[in-house]
């Protein structure tokens, strides 16, 4: 089993869609969670980090369900601009030096 | 402020040859790292290093040497490259978990080929 495992799509979808991806984690000891933008040929940019709380911002929202291992991220209103590859990462110690990132699952936003 | 600069952004090597990626970051982040991203695949941890004059393996450190000699540099060494090591490199800095922002700033990137 992968330690990070997201459906790698992709996923089409028309603008103004919501579209939802989902990933999970293997070992229960993981601290901190994270999505990730990559856009094509370029280098991953933070999206956003995820809370236990669940947290927002503007159309994404992120889920951490610490029970079942998974992570989420919904975006709302898809726009042409969010066609991206999304990376979620998970850091599995206190400190910063373990932290693993997942396949990334692809979205092509349509008009 | 430039954030993290990596060169070259294109190579080509020969079986065998060696070369030097070139990491430098102007954020005075503590800590740096080096990942491999390879096609339908996670970034893959190669060294990394949580201050001048330390470094330390990753996930797939072999084939590979690094050094911090200084807070801003963190170059990534190939000796006798191999065509296995044909992939993007990326390298990434950032803050201690204590920090409020640990989120990594990555480099845009070198890819290289090995034939």
């Amino acid at each position: 089993r992968k330690e990070v495992e997201q459906d790698p799509g992709p996923f089409n979808v028309p603008e103004g869609a919501t579209v939802a991806f989902n990933c999970t984690y293997s070992n229960s000891a993981s601290q901190s969670f994270f999505w990730y933008r990559q856009d094509c040929r370029k280098e991953p940019k933070l999206l956003m980090s995820v809370y236990s709380s669940g947290n927002e911002d503007g159309r994404f929202t992120a889920q951490l369900n610490r029970a079942s291992q998974y992570i989420s991220l919904l975006i709302r209103d898809s726009k042409l601009s969010d066609s991206a590859t999304y990376l979620c990462v998970v850091n599995a110690l206190q400190d910063n030096n373990d932290m693993r990132f997942g396949a990334g699952t692809r979205l092509t936003v349509k008009p | 402020n430039a954030g993290v600069t990596q060169t070259p952004k294109f190579r080509i090597l020969k079986i065998g040859q060696s070369m030097t990626l070139q990491c430098t970051q102007d954020m005075n982040h503590n800590y740096m790292y080096w990942y491999r991203q390879d096609p339908g695949m996670g970034l893959k941890l190669i060294y990394y290093s949580v201050g001048a004059g330390i470094t330390d393996k990753g996930e797939v450190p072999n084939g590979y040497n690094v050094s911090r000699s200084t807070t801003e540099d963190f170059p990534l060494r190939l000796e006798l490259a191999a065509p296995s090591q044909t992939s993007v490199y990326f390298c990434a800095s950032n803050f201690p978990r204590t920090a409020k922002n640990y989120g990594y700033t990555f480099g845009s990137g070198t890819r290289l080929t090995v034939v």
